[in-house]
């Protein structure tokens, strides 16, 4: 079965550094890999997918994930963080048996400090 | 372009007690999925719905939760009765068709079972 790992509970970083948010995956055939961002009291928003062609995969509000397949990684990242950014993160991978539904890693919160 | 509406956004109901959730998904959006997501944990798919079919319902309880997408459009979630452990956030989302990377959320329903 597909599944991602997200193995940080929780990601603290400073304003104006860089960040990186960790996800592994596990998958049979090529992985189609997606990251959202959920903040308080509000739903799951798209920021990035992967499906072919280049590793690096940019997203929105200025977020990229780097695709690994050597070490099946899907970190993602951001240059230079915002207080805004401070929210839940969740990787996901399409499972390509049954109905391609997403399998959702079990979050990460980032923390970014002013 | 609206987004995924859903109502209530809140309820609290006794164990044994039922409960129904509305949700509204994007203008022409084929595909509708409901999720639960229980607090720590990444949304896992209860449904999918393809126009007012059903393509998957692997991992819903059957015995107590039903859903149904009348013209394709709406759709109501119920739980009866309910448990202590479906305390959750339940999200809607909807594609434009099932083959659609991008899954569009609404705020979610806060459910808790006392």
């Amino acid at each position: 079965a597909q599944s991602v790992a997200q193995p940080e509970d929780q990601v603290n970083v400073a304003e104006g550094n860089p960040l990186t948010v960790k996800c592994t995956y596990s998958v049979s055939g090529n992985p189609y890999l997606f990251w959202y961002v959920q903040y308080p009291n509000r739903g799951l928003q798209f920021l990035l997918k992967y499906i072919t062609g280049d590793n690096l995969v940019k997203g929105s509000y200025g977020f990229e994930a780097e695709f690994n397949k050597s070490q099946t990684s899907f970190h993602l990242k951001k240059p230079s963080a915002l207080v805004s950014d401070s929210a839940l993160y969740f990787c996901a991978v399409r499972d390509h048996t049954g109905f391609q539904k997403l399998v959702f890693g079990t979050g990460t919160r980032l923390l970014v400090s002013p | 372009e609206a987004g995924v509406a859903q109502s209530p956004r809140y309820k609290i109901i006794e164990k044994r007690q039922s409960v129904a959730f509305w949700c509204n998904p994007i203008s022409g959006h084929a595909t509708l999925y409901w999720y639960q997501q229980i607090l720590g944990q990444g949304p896992k798919l209860l449904i999918q719905f393809q126009n007012n079919g059903v393509v998957d319902d692997s991992q819903l309880p059957k015995d107590r939760f039903s859903a149904e997408r009348l013209k394709g459009v709406d759709s109501t979630l119920k739980i009866q009765p309910a448990k202590l452990e479906d305390s959750a956030v339940y999200l809607c989302a909807s594609s434009l068709d099932g083959s659609s990377y991008e899954q569009y959320f609404g705020p979610g329903t806060r459910l808790t079972v006392t």
